[in-house]
């Protein structure tokens, strides 16, 4: 069975300092890993994805996220974050026996101080 | 449309009674999927529809759920005899053929259950 773990609930940055958000996942078989938003009223939005294509990948608003396979890892990085940054945060996976079966973790909040 | 849609947005209902929740998938989108979202968790899958396939209905909780697709369109969600435990929000999400994985899935706003 696959699986998600985001090692916070709840992440506090100044604005204009790095933001890092953790996630490390367990799967079987090969995955397919993603980062969702979601704003307060609004519905989730795909930040960026990976799927076994470049470990390193770049998502919408400046953010990114490196595979790490040895790590089973999957962090969610920006190097300066903005107030409009301020939601929670879902790392998201699913793998080939059940590509269509999203597995969610628990979420992360972040707070952007002014 | 340009977006998926789901109503209705908010919903309070008494113990017992039955609802209906709608979503309106992405023009073009064959799969479709049900989410639910409790308060302060991840989304658990409930079910999915790819185009005339006989749907996944592996994540649906129990028997009082159920969930209906015209053709490649509008879906329903129905809960017979709701119970304060199913109060949460339900995601409808859409995307193209089976290619949530390379394409990313279109998640709706969502549609607020809560059952007194």
């Amino acid at each position: 069975a696959q699986s998600v773990t985001q090692l916070d609930s709840h992440v506090s940055v100044s604005e204009g300092t790095p933001v890092l958000l953790r996630c490390n996942y367990s799967s079987s078989y090969s995955p397919s890993l993603f980062w969702y938003v979601q704003h307060p009223n609004k519905g989730l939005q795909l930040l960026l994805k990976y799927t076994s294509a470049a470990t390193l990948v770049k998502g919408i608003n400046g953010f990114e996220a490196e595979f790490k396979k040895s790590e089973t890892s999957f962090h969610l990085t920006k190097p300066s974050a903005h107030m409009s940054d301020a939601a929670e945060y879902f790392c998201v996976v699913s793998d080939l026996r059940s590509p269509e079966k999203l597995t969610f973790g628990t979420g992360t909040r972040l707070t952007i101080i002014p | 449309g340009a977006g998926v849609s789901q109503s209705p947005s908010n919903k309070v209902t008494e113990k017992g009674k039955d609802v209906e929740l709608r979503c309106d998938p992405i023009s073009g989108h064959t799969a479709l999927y049900w989410y639910r979202q409790r308060l302060g968790q991840g989304l658990e899958f409930l079910i999915y529809f790819q185009g005339n396939s006989a749907p996944d209905k592996s994540g649906l909780p129990s028997d009082r759920f159920s969930a209906e697709r015209t053709g490649e369109s509008v879906s329903t969600l129905t809960i017979q005899r709701t119970q304060q435990e199913d109060s949460a929000v339900y995601l409808c999400a859409s995307s193209l053929s089976t290619g949530g994985q390379v394409y990313g899935y279109t998640f709706g706003s969502g549609t607020r259950l809560t059952v007194v």
